[in-house]
């Protein structure tokens, strides 16, 4: 079964500091993977993809992900992080085996930059 | 445009009542996905139509749940009767019709079954 996993509940990281934010899945066949951002009391929005080809994508809000086949991760990263970049973040990656659209998210991972 | 809408944004209900949750996605995106978040774990699938038809619906959790989307535009959760773990927040996205669409999310609905 197709499934994501964020090992951190919360990351703290000082303003300017670089972020990393981990994400791990486990898929049959090509991953679709996926970054999603959570500010309070609003909806998920999409940050970036990774479909095929380079293995670093970039994305809005100047995040980018590496996507590693090997180790079957897909890290998201901002090399100087701003306060306004506190949320919550949300892996995911779609279910090839469905049709294509179901998308399997993990529990979230709380980012918090301190000025 | 115009993203996509939840309403109520809130409910708050007694066991054995019953919500009905309201979902307006992008106009032109024929999938439309409802998906469910409780105290703070995995945002968890519900169920998928394309236009007017269920393409899946594995992460219904029982009859209790109902689920339409009538002509293709906007769609409907029922809830009935409502249990106390039915609480969360309950997210509707709608997408384009490719496999590598991104979900555009409404806000959610909050519900709370006492």
């Amino acid at each position: 079964a197709q499934s994501v996993a964020q090992p951190e509940d919360q990351v703290n990281v000082a303003e300017g500091n670089p972020l990393t934010v981990k994400c791990t899945y486990s898929v049959s066949g090509n991953p679709y993977l996926f970054w999603y951002v959570q500010y309070p009391n609003r909806g998920l929005q999409f940050l970036l993809k990774y479909i095929t080809g380079d293995n670093l994508v970039k994305g809005s809000y100047g995040f980018e992900a590496e996507f590693n086949k090997s180790q079957t991760s897909f890290h998201l990263k901002k090399p100087s992080a701003l306060v306004s970049d506190s949320a919550l973040y949300f892996c995911a990656v779609r279910d090839m085996n469905t049709g294509g659209f179901k998308t399997i998210f993990g529990a979230g991972t709380r980012l918090f930059v301190k000025a | 445009e115009a993203g996509v809408t939840q309403f109520p944004s809130h409910s708050v209900i007694e066991k054995g009542q019953t919500v009905t949750l309201r979902c307006d996605p992008i106009s032109g995106h024929d999938n439309l996905y409802w998906y469910r978040r409780v105290m703070g774990k995995e945002i968890k699938f519900l169920l998928h139509f394309v236009k007017e038809s269920k393409q899946d619906e594995s992460g219904m959790p029982n009859n209790r749940f109902l689920a339409e989307r009538t002509g293709g535009t906007y769609s409907t959760l029922k809830v009935q009767p409502a249990e106390l773990e039915d609480s969360g927040v309950y997210f509707c996205a709608s997408s384009q019709g490719t496999e590598n669409s991104p979900l555009h999310f409404g806000n959610g609905t909050r519900l709370t079954v006492t």
